[in-house]
């Protein structure tokens, strides 16, 4: 079974600029999260969605958005991208995205914003 | 603010020794705990979740969880040196109360096993 896969693995833009980052679930998954990832502030949560819809989001801008397709796969985008934004960001899927299921991560996205 | 918390490390074990690997979290109403494992330059990989009180063992690894001091802890066996990683501690904390509520992460331990 393949694991969740996200891309592109790396990138690199510039401030002002925006991006979208891709990412495909496991087989079966409905629900997808993406998280940040920088060593100042760890692991912190941007939004989840299952089956189309962004049920929950965390504690970030607007600049960060997100979408899922019917086949679930998502996307997530940055707008007017700030050198802080430069992190590695996680696409996670699990089956049903509630309370107790466990979220597999795929291998992340490096994004350097110059 | 709902909170995660982990001592940063290093935490130095000898090979073969039991590393033993340390979370507190804020919100007593959180329901569900997982460890993932993340080696430099990697995606954090599950290693177990746990959800009720006591002791959930699997392999060399075995999970604790105290409800009541609000503190969840890893056990590592038979320590070896490709066991040295950052483990991160997460959290559902129930956000919204409903659906996927994201996990909340601890900044993790970085764990050496020394040969």
């Amino acid at each position: 079974k393949a694991g969740v896969t996200q891309t592109p693995r790396y990138l690199i833009k510039t401030r002002g600029q925006q991006v979208t980052l891709s990412c495909s679930p496991i087989s079966g998954h409905r629900s997808v999260s993406w998280y940040q990832q920088t060593p100042g502030q760890g692991l912190q949560f941007l939004f989840e969605y299952f089956s189309e819809t962004q049920r929950n989001k965390g504690n970030f801008p607007g600049r960060f958005s997100g979408r899922q397709f019917s086949n679930s796969r998502s996307e997530m985008n940055v707008s007017t991208l700030e050198l802080g934004d430069s992190a590695l960001y996680l696409c996670a899927s699990s089956s049903q995205g509630g309370t107790g299921n466990t979220i597999y991560f795929g291998e992340g996205s490096w994004l350097t914003v110059v | 603010q709902k909170e995660v918390e982990q001592n940063s490390g290093p935490l130095s074990v000898p090979e073969g020794a039991i590393a033993s690997l340390n979370c507190t979290y804020s919100d007593r109403g959180s329901q569900s705990f997982f460890w993932y494992r993340q080696y430099s330059g990697k995606s954090p990989e599950l290693i177990m979740f746990i959800y009720s009180n006591g002791d959930k063992e699997d392999g060399r690894f075995t999970a604790q969880l105290n409800k009541a001091s609000q503190y969840v802890s890893l056990l590592i066996r038979d320590s070896q040196p490709s066991d040295s990683a950052t483990y991160l501690c997460a959290v559902n904390m129930g956000l919204s109360g409903g659906g996927a509520d994201g996990l909340t992460f601890g900044k993790g331990t970085h764990l050496i096993i020394q040969p």
